[in-house]
């Protein structure tokens, strides 16, 4: 089946512009995950949806982060006034969740975000 | 949070030759999972593993849970096989992965 969507799959933005990041889980999936992995580093995480349960936003860096889910599909992160410690690529992953258990995370293609 | 160490960070290897990756980490997990990163920056699943060995073609992977590592083999590398290797967990009741620094691995011709 299909795997885990993100668009677009590269963003210039100016510094102050806000940005809207997009993300197709597979379907099923009823856990959301948004990572950051900045240039050369591993993944850091942001947020997390779990069906209609408050998301975690333990994650996010700053107020100018958000992220929304409708049900269990698409999710998208929103950045505001954007700033060039921003750029990074952004990942989304999803999983089956059931009942706290853990299950294997799989990861889209990320979008590539530079503030310029 | 939890830590995460992978060693070594770099890895350079001649086509064919054989490999370990090592992962460590501070606390009990219920989850791990190995990624293979390609260049164009596709995480790639390779092992979910919190405990035990698995073995998919010419990788395998084993977890001593209870002495918190885990190990990646590559057998008989290939110029494919290039790219960082993430290992990630998560903290018991947790779902957050945590990611180690990666091994970048080059295998040359």
């Amino acid at each position: 089946g299909a795997g885990v969507s993100q668009s677009p799959s590269n963003k210039v933005t100016e510094k102050g512009k806000d940005v809207e990041l997009r993300c197709d889980p597979i379907s099923g999936h009823t856990a959301l995950y948004w990572y950051r992995q900045r240039l050369g580093q591993g993944l850091e995480f942001l947020i997390y949806f779990q069906g209609n349960s408050a998301p975690d936003k333990s994650g996010l860096p700053s107020d100018r982060f958000s992220a929304e889910r409708t049900g269990e599909s698409v999710s998208t992160l929103t950045i505001q006034r954007t700033q060039q410690e921003d750029s990074a690529v952004y990942l989304c992953a999803s999983s089956l969740d059931y009942a706290g258990d853990p299950y294997e995370q799989y990861f889209g293609p990320g979008t590539r975000l530079t503030v310029t | 949070g939890i830590q995460v160490e992978q060693s070594p960070p770099d890895l350079i290897l001649q086509e064919g030759a054989n490999s370990t990756l090592r992962c460590n980490f501070s606390d009990s997990v219920n989850n791990l999972q190995w990624f293979h990163q390609n260049p164009w920056g596709q995480l790639i699943n390779l092992f979910y593993i919190p405990s035990g060995t698995k073995q998919n073609g010419r990788l395998s992977a084993t977890t001593v849970a209870t002495e918190r590592y885990s190990l990646l083999y590559i057998s008989s590398s290939q110029t494919t096989d290039s790219g960082v290797y993430f290992c990630a967990v998560a903290g018991v009741g947790d779902y957050k992965l945590s990611f180690g620094a990666g091994t970048t691995v080059t295998v040359r011709a």
